[in-house]
């Protein structure tokens, strides 16, 4: 039973371009949504969230996006930079539940010099 | 400014045995939730605690498993009589309400 769906196990882009990642939900008792990113052997490291009451979020570089009839959430990046390669992370909570995250299972994104 | 704070980062263990994993929150945060990553998957929830007190343990294993979160000290997971499958990252986050988790760099525990 997977609530939080990220299809795309990996994602190539060139350095300068925009990055992508995308993350599907099924619960529809979410209300708060989060990416973390992931670089081996450390712990996922937050990046950007959105309220369910809210359709986009901007950070410098970073913008999420959510479509809450789809059910559909995603990050953009750009312009990407190598050091953006790692595991991304999309993550939801419903402030009805304990607060627990409830996360996809990653993509790995690697962008190109 | 420290972050979460897990010890040890690696951890080996024999069948049988026990595993103690550590974690101490953010200062200011009362909150502590615990994650475990398999091998080639996401994180999965598996307690959420705050001083003294047991929020939510439904994805605790219901056997060799507790956690607790003392009035000192950091917050424990224990594993008893660890087995092969229990090899896994563990990662600790905190927050000081419910709201953004922050997470520590994580402890690797290998089961031989």
């Amino acid at each position: 039973d997977q609530q939080v769906k990220q299809n795309s196990p990996s994602l190539s882009v060139q350095e300068g371009r925009i990055s992508i990642l995308n993350c599907d939900y099924t619960n529809s008792m979410f209300d708060y949504f989060l990416w973390y990113k992931k670089y081996p052997a450390e712990g996922p490291t937050f990046l950007i969230s959105i309220s369910s009451i809210k359709d986009k979020n901007e950070d410098g570089r970073f913008t999420v996006f959510l479509n809450k009839s789809a059910k559909h959430l995603s990050l953009h990046i750009v312009p990407s930079q190598p050091g953006d390669s790692a595991v991304y992370f999309c993550a939801a909570i419903s402030s009805g539940n304990t607060g627990k995250l409830i996360f996809g299972q990653g993509t790995t994104l690697q962008v190109k010099p | 400014n420290a972050g979460v704070m897990q010890n040890p980062r690696h951890l080996v263990r024999r069948r049988g045995q026990e595993a103690r994993l550590r974690c101490s929150p953010m200062k200011g945060h009362s909150h502590v939730y615990w994650y475990r990553q398999l091998p080639e998957e996401g994180l999965k929830f598996m307690v959420y605690l705050q001083k003294e007190n047991i929020i939510d343990e439904s994805g605790m294993p219901k056997e060799r498993f507790s956690a607790e979160f003392p009035k000192e000290g950091p917050s424990i997971l224990r594993i008893q009589q660890v087995v092969r499958g229990d090899s896994a990252a563990y990662f600790c986050a905190s927050s000081r309400g419910q709201e953004t988790q922050y997470f520590g760099p994580g402890t690797r525990l290998l089961v031989l």
